[in-house]
């Protein structure tokens, strides 16, 4: 339940804003991940980082940028942000960067850009 | 298209009542399968995984099966309670490396009411 924690739960921010979305994970994982969800639309992998390195980038704007200073944490820093951003925003970790081992995420951040 | 299509979309049923989620899959070739539970607020938790081999597996009331032949998976929960209220998402993984190899569906949201 607390293995991978997530902050704020909640955020509403104005498009000219700059936020950032914080992740911890206490499982000792090696990988962790930001998705995006939004209704009715699967989940979208946006970073993967592997022991501190970012591994994966699948053309994510560059109005999203990641930070992952160690490898309990994650950041997604965000600026200039559009509506259809709107969304909630998961982090998950995994033991190793496999792709297939279970993740485990954390409860989301809901965003709402206005 | 998505290479993992669910169904119903969503689905009402009484308290006590069995049901039955649909995951229809091409994508191939594939290493594994996961349900996961999605609570309101909540990120993703893992259910059930199987591999190719495997055809059934359990998790107390819910029940995975597989079909690898026709990529049919279905979800299977007996005695429903309203805890599970959710939406479950199927989750396919190919056996290439990487975090792009995850494939999700869209999910079926399940209401149980009294």
């Amino acid at each position: 339940e607390t293995g991978v924690t997530q902050t704020p739960r909640h955020l509403v921010m104005g498009m000219t804003n700059k936020k950032s979305l914080k992740c911890e994970q206490h499982l000792g994982h090696n990988a962790m991940y930001w998705y995006k969800q939004s209704a009715k639309k699967p989940l979208e992998l946006m970073f993967v980082y592997s022991l501190e390195e970012r591994v994966e980038n699948n053309s994510v704007p560059s109005r999203f940028s990641p930070e992952c200073p160690n490898s309990s944490h994650l950041f997604l820093h965000l600026h200039t942000l559009q509506p259809e951003d709107s969304a909630l925003y998961l982090c998950a970790s995994s033991q190793d960067f496999s792709g297939g081992e279970t993740q485990y995420f954390g409860p989301g951040t809901r965003l709402l850009v206005l | 298209k998505n290479q993992v299509e669910q169904s119903p979309q969503s689905l009402i049923i009484l308290e006590g009542k069995n049901c039955t989620l649909q995951c229809n899959y091409t994508v191939s070739p594939f290493s594994n399968l996961r349900w996961y539970k999605q609570d309101t607020g909540r990120g993703p938790v893992s259910l059930t995984i199987m591999t190719f081999s495997e055809n059934t597996k359990s998790n107390g009331r819910y029940t995975a099966t597989l079909d690898a032949d026709t990529k049919q998976s279905s979800l299977h929960i007996t005695a429903s309670q309203l805890s599970d209220s959710a939406s479950y998402i199927c989750v396919v993984s190919a056996p290439v490396g990487g975090a792009n190899n995850l494939f999700f569906g869209t999910g079926t949201r399940l209401t149980v009411i009294p």
